[in-house]
């Protein structure tokens, strides 16, 4: 167990729909960040947090955003789905520290769209 | 060209097995190498962690990283079909974006 939790486990909608995907790092982690992950992509990052400020930005689409909260917590939110975006979504963290490189990953929320 | 490069398998070997693991990158500048095993359907999770030419060894497992060449390596001895799963390397710089290889898929037959 790494520590890092991510609710829900799996969801399932429709295109069009929108979605928030929820991700606590582990106690004292103060960097959050998002990838998702797919048969054919591999793992992309999407978006780093750090101590609720964007940090850093990947292959993120602009329909997906996402945020950091004062408790640490972060939420990515998926919007007008479309059959692509079916995936596994992780969230890792890392820190205290800036440079702090290691991270820990949740075990991931499965995205389906139909 | 990719930024990294990962065969991605599968590969098949015997349990006992010595198995190699290899990624190549192409930016000179990446100096932070990680490898994480990912079972089916759930998250990476962390191997190994280097910095360093050189190799980094923690029990079965040995990472090798030749920043000259821009090739890191993870040697598994012993292999065991509990460690087969998806493995992915992951290079970057310090500060927050890792790439991440697209994984080689690994099976120990017992």
């Amino acid at each position: 167990d790494s520590g890092v939790t991510q609710t829900p486990k799996h969801l399932i909608t429709a295109t069009g729909q929108r979605v928030t995907l929820r991700c606590s790092p582990r106690s004292g982690d103060l960097s959050v960040y998002w990838y998702q992950q797919s048969l054919d992509q591999g793992l992309q990052f999407l978006i780093q947090y750090y101590n609720g400020e964007e940090r850093a930005k990947g292959n993120i689409l602009e329909r997906f955003s996402a945020q950091q909260f004062p408790d640490l917590h972060s939420e990515l939110n998926l919007s007008s789905l479309e059959l692509g975006d079916s995936a596994l979504y992780f969230c890792a963290s890392s820190g205290p520290g800036q440079g702090q490189d290691t991270q820990y990953f949740g075990p991931g929320t499965r995205l389906t769209v139909l | 060209q990719k930024e990294v490069e990962q065969d991605p398998g599968p590969l098949s070997v015997p349990e006992g097995a010595i198995v190699s693991l290899n990624c190549t990158y192409s930016n000179s500048a990446f100096q932070y190498f990680m490898w994480y095993r990912q079972y089916s359907r759930k998250g990476p999770e962390l191997l190994m962690y280097t910095y360093s030419s050189g190799n980094k060894e923690d029990g079965r497992f040995t990472a090798q990283v030749d920043k000259s060449s821009k090739y890191i390596s993870l040697f598994i001895r012993d292999s065991q079909p509990s460690d087969s799963a998806t493995y992915l390397c992951a290079i970057g710089v310090r500060t927050y974006k890792y790439i991440f290889g697209t994984g080689t898929r690994l099976k120990v037959l017992a």
